[in-house]
């Protein structure tokens, strides 16, 4: 299985500001990484898939780069409802596998 | 507006069995593939299984740890996923999520999760 490390696991930052969440993977993935945001009462959100193709709905601020083993997800000019729980998943290969996890708290 | 409900959680003893059910509306459920995802406190989700659509025949694949143990099924006449689990652990103890694959191996819609606690 193709393991996932994300970095780092907490982020403390400022609305306005912003932010990037690292994610490699064990072996090159391609472009095949998808985000998702995770709030406590709510349904997971799917933010970015193909390592940088916004979800609609997903804000512009919301960016996704990388290909092969390296990913980044950068939030620029944080907004409220931006603070919360950031997973990244390979979508290249059976079976789908998430990194551990980044929470991003309010500075 | 694609909504996902879990059912059928709780506290159940270990050896014992639940059925989990998650009831989906606001899309053409029988053309999707769906799955079963579960998180145990702090952790990463973990995948456990999902199953294809008609198209597809409605194999099913799943994670070696809880393969022989859980059966995912589904009724596209009702629109819902069923996940039953049997020979229950202490370490199954989580939230479950059903999820729709956008494509093959991800995720556009998750429900919100229901808890299950297996203890003595």
């Amino acid at each position: 299985d193709v393991q996932m490390t994300q970095s780092p696991s907490n982020l403390a930052a400022s609305p306005g500001e912003s932010v990037s969440i690292n994610c490699k993977a064990s072996k090159s993935i391609s472009k095949y990484l998808a985000w998702y945001q995770q709030k406590p009462g709510k349904a997971n959100k799917l933010l970015i898939y193909s390592g940088s193709t916004l979800q609609s709905g997903t804000p512009s601020r919301f960016s996704g780069s990388g290909s092969g083993t390296d990913f980044t997800l950068t939030i620029r000019n944080l907004e409220p409802e931006d603070f919360g729980l950031y997973y990244c998943q390979q979508h290249n290969e059976y079976p789908p596998t998430f990194g551990g996890g980044t929470k991003l708290e309010l500075k | 507006e694609v909504k996902l409900l879990e059912s059928g959680g709780g506290l159940v003893q270990p050896g014992g069995s639940l059925r989990l059910s998650c009831a989906a509306s606001g899309f053409t459920f029988a053309d999707f593939y769906m799955s079963w995802i579960r998180q145990s406190p702090g952790k990463a989700p973990e995948w456990l299984s999902f199953i294809r659509n008609k198209a597809n025949s409605y194999t099913t694949e799943y994670n070696p740890s809880v393969k022989g143990r859980f059966t995912i099924s589904r009724d596209d006449t009702q629109n819902v996923l069923y996940l039953q689990m049997n020979t229950l652990r202490a370490e199954d103890t989580a939230i479950y999520y059903c999820a729709k694959h956008r494509t093959v191996y991800y995720f556009d819609y998750w429900g919100q999760g229901v808890m299950v606690t297996v203890s003595s």
